[in-house]
């Protein structure tokens, strides 16, 4: 079964400081791979996914997450933390098998100290 | 419409009492997911549709939750006999195809409350 793995709920860093979210996943198939952003109280917002072609992918907001098949990993990261970037962030998989269910992980929230 | 749209955006429940959920897709999606966030909890699956083919249940967590969509639109997720485990917030989403590539596009939620 697919699955996916968020290292550290909680992540804290400095307004200006680069920001690292960690995503392993398990496929044994070419996954679809996502990115999504909650703030409190509100839905769930895509930031960028992967499907298929450049393994880099850039998003909204200054994120940018990428592909590397040879670690399973799809970590997102931004160069500049913003005060505004405070939330919560699901990594979540897809594609995996013919379902296409989207499976996410358990989330890492981001704290920015100012 | 323009999102996905899910009501109501706040429900408060006795114990023991049947609730009904709705969500009302963006038009033309095909695909829909609902699924369950508890309090500091990551997103539970519960129950995929996809196109005309057979529902995905296979995260319903008992027999007292069911779903359905009716003419490839809107679903309603109900809970019966709810219980004090069954409070959390409940996600719909949409998405265009059936494989998912497009990404999922997610309402805002229903925050059930079982008191």
């Amino acid at each position: 079964a697919q699955s996916v793995t968020q290292l550290g709920s909680h992540v804290s860093v400095s307004e200006g400081a680069l920001v690292l979210l960690r995503c392993n996943y398990s496929s044994s198939v070419p996954p679809y791979l996502f990115w999504y952003v909650q703030y409190p109280n509100q839905g769930l917002q895509l930031l960028l996914k992967y499907t298929t072609g450049a393994t880099l992918v850039k998003g909204i907001n200054g994120f940018e997450a990428e592909f590397k098949k040879s670690e399973t990993s799809f970590h997102l990261t931004k160069p500049s933390a913003h005060m505004s970037d405070a939330a919560e962030y699901f990594c979540a998989v897809s594609g995996a098998d013919s379902s296409y269910k989207l499976i996410f992980g358990s989330g890492t929230r981001l704290l920015v100290r100012p | 419409g323009a999102g996905v749209s899910q009501s109501p955006s706040n429900k408060v429940t006795e114990k023991g009492k049947d609730v009904e959920l709705r969500c009302d897709p963006i038009s033309g999606h095909t695909a829909l997911y609902w699924y369950r966030q508890s309090l500091g909890q990551g997103l539970e699956f519960l129950i995929y549709f996809q196109g005309n083919s057979a529902p995905d249940k296979s995260g319903l967590p008992s027999d007292r939750f069911s779903a359905e969509r009716t003419g490839g639109s809107v679903s309603t997720l109900t809970i019966q006999r709810t219980q004090q485990e069954d409070s959390a917030v409940y996600l719909c989403a949409s998405s265009p195809d059936l494989t998912g590539g497009y990404g999922y596009t997610f309402g805002s939620g229903t925050r059930l409350t079982v008191v």
